[in-house]
């Protein structure tokens, strides 16, 4: 598989519930960005991960958003206490160190009822 | 918050036509990407113009990118029904280089 997968693809939850969704990068890729993006608008960066080093966060993230790299290749985001505005795809890119090209993966859709 | 803006937001033409979609952005940039999203996917990667270049082909796009002005265009020619999909630009401010900001996108809708 050369591609970026995310893992589940769809998730419904009750609002309240914890959710974590999981990305798999391109192999040789050490960058790794998590997008959050809603009907009608962009992807809206969240945070970026250089190796297993979380580099960037977005200012407006909440604090029930938290993300890991353990070992510089897959990825985990957690949600805490989801709100029914959580609900939107969750989309993972990465990239490699000598390029600024991102390969996105086909996101996860989440809906918090 | 998002620092690119497409325009139009939608466009619809006929196959054969070319499309042409402008996107701005507010601050200095190293490089700007252009993406297509088919319905409900996710997103590929199109083309890639850095700030110190000012036009770039690939295939049926061409790309510019002015700086003084802060905008970038995206022409596809030929169009072909397959090219309906959402576009989005995307840019990395100078001073944080791993930040990529999206815009609204343009809705391209080719008519066969």
């Amino acid at each position: 598989d050369t591609g970026v997968s995310q893992d589940p693809r769809h998730k419904i939850t009750k609002r309240g519930q914890n959710v974590t969704f999981r990305c798999d990068p391109i192999s040789e890729h050490n960058r790794l960005y998590w997008y959050r993006q809603t009907l009608g608008q962009g992807p809206e960066f969240l945070t970026y991960f250089q190796n297993e080093a979380q580099l960037e966060k977005s200012r407006l993230l909440s604090d029930r958003f938290s993300a890991e790299r353990p070992k510089g290749s897959f990825s985990t985001l957690e949600i805490q206490r989801t709100e029914q505005g959580d609900s939107a795809m969750y989309l993972c890119a990465s990239s490699s160190y000598y390029t600024d090209t991102q390969y996105f993966g086909p996101g996860t859709r989440l809906t918090v009822l | 918050s998002q620092q690119g803006e497409e325009d139009p937001q939608a466009l619809s033409i006929q196959e054969g036509e070319n499309a042409t979609m402008n996107c701005s952005y507010k601050t200095s940039i190293n490089n700007l990407q252009w993406y297509r999203q088919n319905s409900g996917r996710g997103l590929v990667h199109l083309i890639l113009i850095r700030s110190n270049e000012r036009e770039k082909h690939s295939g049926r796009l061409r790309v510019t990118l002015d700086t003084s002005k802060k905008s970038s265009s995206l022409l596809i020619t030929a169009s072909r029904a397959a090219d309906t999909a959402s576009y989005f630009c995307a840019t990395d401010e100078s001073n944080t280089g791993n930040q990529f900001y999206f815009g609204t996108g343009t809705s391209l809708t080719v008519i066969p």
